[in-house]
């Protein structure tokens, strides 16, 4: 069963903090992004990654830095946590080629809910 | 510029009848749209999806429907069950990027 895996599914973490998250893929996909979902917002895009050591921001990359040294692994980086970024935190991946699964869509992960204190 | 927009944050619906939520877009290079499911604290998983070149898409309970003049996609689901109860979200993909564009979601409550 292919998977993507978060390291937390609960973190709480106080202002100021620096904040990783850890998302790793077994699927050999080529793509890897980071999600947050709010309520009435839906999920915004952070980052994303198409290939190892690169990345381009989303659609709300300001506080958000990212790390891709490895295909299978993808982090997140809050280098200094605020209370707006209380949020459910969704890694996925996704390959170039047509998926028999999901036909060029994402597998997600199960989620991080971060609290920032 | 919200690229796919789902108007209706919620819906509720009786178990055995039909749910139908929608999805607007605006962008004319999405090239697939795709329907995804969400229980509260899990990951959203795939459900269906339809190409731009079809109007239609079927996969058992689940059909997707796509009007590319009126810029419109919509999910049927028949019958309704209570465990389709989840947050619906529909995406459009931005073609050679493989990026996924995401709707804010719809919140169905299939009653029992």
């Amino acid at each position: 069963d292919v998977k993507v895996t978060q390291s937390s599914r609960y973190l709480v973490k106080r202002t100021g903090e620096k904040v990783f998250l850890e998302c790793v893929q077994d699927m050999d996909h080529e793509n890897m992004f980071w999600y947050r979902q709010d309520p009435g917002l839906g999920l915004r895009l952070i980052y994303f990654s198409y290939d190892v050591k690169m990345k381009e921001k989303g659609d709300i990359p300001e506080g958000y830095s990212v790390s891709r040294e490895k295909k299978e692994r993808f982090s997140l980086i809050l280098e200094s946590a605020s209370t707006n970024q209380t949020s459910m935190y969704l890694c996925a991946s996704s390959s170039f080629h047509r998926d028999r699964t999901s036909l060029y869509g994402y597998t997600f992960g199960s989620g991080t809910r971060l609290t920032v204190v | 510029d919200q690229q796919v927009k789902q108007n209706s944050p919620s819906l509720s619906v009786q178990e055995g009848r039909i749910s139908i939520l929608n999805c607007d877009y605006t962008n004319s290079m999405f090239d697939y749209f795709l329907w995804y499911k969400k229980y509260p604290a899990e990951g959203p998983t795939f459900l269906i999806s339809i190409s731009s070149i079809k109007d239609k898409n079927e996969d058992g309970r689940f059909t997707v429907f796509l009007n590319k003049s009126a810029k419109h996609l919509s999910l049927h689901i028949v019958p309704s069950q209570p465990g389709d109860s989840a947050v619906y979200f529909c995406a459009g993909r931005g073609g050679a990027t493989n990026k996924l564009i995401f709707g804010t979601g719809t919140l169905l409550a299939v009653q029992p």
